[in-house]
């Protein structure tokens, strides 16, 4: 089944304890996004990534890392979390070339910073 | 800079009814993609369809239509015949000339009523 995988899933940690999101897609996409999601604000993207050691910013990097030493995986690194880094995180990933590919979103990480 | 606006935050339409939700957006470039997703509040995100800037004919894929005035920067969305599981939430999404960078509206959450 192709899918976009995310763990964890729910997350509770404390303000600058080092974290990782991990999301792997078996859709042998060459391009990954990370997205946050906050009421009212709809998703904005913080990192995506073209390719294998291929990474830009988004919108709202600050606070975040991200690498892709694989082309499957696309770990979101959160280094010393803050209590406005929570929020609903996705992945997602498509083929990329063209603006006319969809994303596929894995289920979401919940990530709440205390 | 790239921005998608949804000015209704929540609508209301009657089981069986036909309901538009709204979405402008706001780019100097002539080359895009245009996508709405549905979040249920199980929280996955779901591509419903997808318009391209060149595209001439409206989109349709089952019940959604996807109504595009390249002139007026609109991309609304038409679901006919709604049906209880159409309640969600709805985002309205761009993807940029390079296919990089995603941009998505806050989102309108729509109720259908029995």
């Amino acid at each position: 089944e192709a899918q976009v995988t995310q763990n964890p899933r729910y997350l509770i940690t404390v303000t600058g304890k080092k974290l990782t999101v991990t999301c792997s897609q078996n859709m042998n996409h060459e391009y990954m996004s990370w997205y946050r999601q906050d009421p009212g604000l709809g998703l904005r993207q913080i990192y995506y990534s073209m390719n294998v050691e291929v990474t830009d910013k988004g919108d709202v990097p600050e606070g975040y890392k991200v690498s892709r030493k694989e082309k499957r995986n696309f770990p979101l690194i959160l280094e010393s979390p803050s209590p406005n880094q929570t929020s609903l995180y996705f992945c997602a990933s498509s083929r990329r070339g063209t603006y006319s590919y969809e994303q596929y979103f894995g289920p979401g990480t919940r990530l709440t910073v205390t | 800079a790239q921005k998608i606006t949804q000015t209704q935050p929540g609508m209301f339409v009657q089981e069986k009814e036909a309901v538009t939700l709204d979405c402008t957006y706001d780019t100097s470039d002539q080359s895009y993609g245009l996508f709405w997703y549905k979040q249920p509040s199980s929280g996955e995100m779901i591509f419903l369809i997808y318009q391209g800037s060149y595209d001439e004919q409206n989109a349709t894929e089952g019940r959604y239509s996807l109504n595009f005035q390249k002139a007026r920067k609109s991309a609304n969305l038409v679901i006919s015949a709604s049906q209880l599981g159409d309640s969600a939430m709805y985002f309205c999404a761009m993807r940029d000339y390079t296919g990089n960078q995603f941009y998505f509206g806050t989102g309108t959450s729509l109720t259908v009523i029995p």
